[in-house]
């Protein structure tokens, strides 16, 4: 298995833009986590999902962020509209089972300008 | 709520000294802690989980329900540990995994 994939690795947009992250979770995992991560909070917990279906999405900072996972092999992160302060490293993560390991993909690097 | 707090930025030390990356939690029940390390260029990766009771690369971790604190020590760093540390909790019934802000650890020559 490839691990946990996110795309792109690397998106520059303008401000007011939508953008789309993405991410496989390893395959037979049934948990899947949004992180942001930043200089000055580290590690922020946005959403996760359990089969499929979003548990908790208290993280979400406001409505600009949507999350959805259509299938047990994809996800989104979607900002609409995109503002300067949503730049940061969007990490994706899954986990098999309850108190494993989780996997981390490699991040997106956003940057609105 | 649950949280996990990690009081330092940055950790600077030398090369031979002793580390100790400091982490405390608040969780009502029985948590599950965790660190993960991220070295550069490289995504995050499990070092340690508290119910092993395991040393990874000369790394450990002792949980103390009194102080409700998960501290990382190592007793002799090296210039392969700098890198950024992250302590981790997972709480409540759907496993939520919640994460510090992190600690920078840089072991200088």
């Amino acid at each position: 298995d490839a691990g946990v994939i996110q795309s792109p690795r690397h998106e520059v947009t303008e401000m007011g833009q939508e953008v789309t992250l993405r991410c496989k979770p390893i395959s037979g995992h049934d948990y899947l986590f949004w992180y942001r991560q930043t200089m000055m909070r580290g590690l922020e917990l946005l959403i996760y999902f359990n089969n499929n279906v979003p548990i908790d999405d208290s993280g979400m900072p406001e409505d600009r962020f949507s999350a959805k996972m259509p299938n047990a092999s994809f996800s989104t992160l979607k900002i609409q509209p995109s503002e300067p302060r949503d730049s940061a490293v969007y990490f994706c993560a899954s986990r098999r089972t309850a108190n494993t390991e989780a996997f981390f993909g490699q991040g997106t690097r956003l940057t609105v300008v | 709520a649950q949280r996990v707090t990690q009081p330092e930025k940055l950790l600077s030390v030398f090369k031979g000294a002793p580390v100790e990356l400091k982490c405390n939690y608040s969780y009502s029940g029985s948590p599950e802690l965790f660190w993960y390390v991220q070295y550069s260029r490289q995504r995050l990766q499990l070092l340690l989980r508290h119910i092993s009771r395991e040393s990874i690369k000369g790394f450990t971790a002792d949980l103390n329900k009194g102080e409700t604190s998960f501290h990382l020590k190592k007793p002799f760093a090296q210039e392969e540990d700098s890198a950024m540390y992250y302590c981790a909790l997972i709480s409540g019934g759907y496993n939520k995994l919640i994460f510090g802000a992190g600690t920078r650890l840089a072991v200088h020559p």
